[in-house]
């Protein structure tokens, strides 16, 4: 089955600064990737996501990049606000399948 | 609408009694799941249903666990006897469409603990 790997699973940054995290997968087939929010005492909450057939899409200060030929994919936030601070987590769906496999997610703290 | 609805949001009970989880998903949503999160684990699916119909319960970590899902606006995830290890957040979620890859829309967990 799919195998999602994340990094890093905590990252500090100072409010206006970028940030980025990054996941891994390992079938070659897997063709839409989403990227979920989840603040403190919240359930994840889908902020972009990217499909197969594109390399990059951005929605105002975030965005995904895709390498396919490398199997892996980024979460872009510029200009980081303190309301950014959140745990992040990446998927990936396996060739076929409707079920996404979840990375361990991702911890962002922004300092005012 | 409301979004995806669970309850109780907290629950603390002793090792051994019963615990039931409740999850309305969203009205017209066909597919819904059963997470469990822990720091170590992750997000966990434990289950999930296709037009109330259980797909894949492969996640359900053994027989203490059960779920159901009588109607389209209800499902419960039920453990019996309870135990300490299985202390995490449980989070519902549905999708619009039984198939596909769309959102899924999480509900706001409960978090269960098992003293």
């Amino acid at each position: 089955g799919e195998n999602v790997e994340q990094h890093p699973s905590t990252l500090s940054v100072q409010e206006g600064d970028s940030a980025v995290i990054k996941c891994t997968y390992s079938d070659s087939a897997s063709n839409y990737f989403p990227w979920y929010k989840q603040e403190l005492g919240k359930g994840p909450q889908l902020i972009i996501d990217i499909r197969s057939n594109v390399g990059e899409k951005k929605d105002q200060r975030i965005a995904v990049t895709l390498n396919k030929t490398a199997k892996h994919f980024s979460l872009h936030i510029t200009e980081t606000q303190p309301e950014d601070s959140a745990v992040y987590f990446c998927a990936a769906y396996e060739g076929g399948s409707y079920i996404p496999t979840f990375g361990r997610g991702t911890s962002l703290i922004v300092h005012p | 609408d409301a979004g995806v609805i669970q309850s109780p949001r907290h629950e603390v009970t002793e090792m051994g009694q019963e615990v039931t989880l409740r999850c309305k998903p969203i009205s017209g949503h066909n597919s819904l799941f059963w997470y469990r999160q822990t720091m170590m684990r992750g997000l966990e699916l434990l289950i999930y249903f296709n037009n109330n119909v259980p797909i894949d319960d492969s996640g359900m970590p053994e027989d203490r666990f059960s779920a159901k899902m009588p109607n389209a606006s209800f499902s419960t995830l039920k453990i019996q006897p309870s135990e300490p290890r299985d202390s995490a957040v449980y989070f519902c979620a549905s999708r619009p469409v039984a198939g596909g890859t769309g959102e899924l829309f999480f509900g706001e967990g409960s978090r269960l603990t098992v003293l």
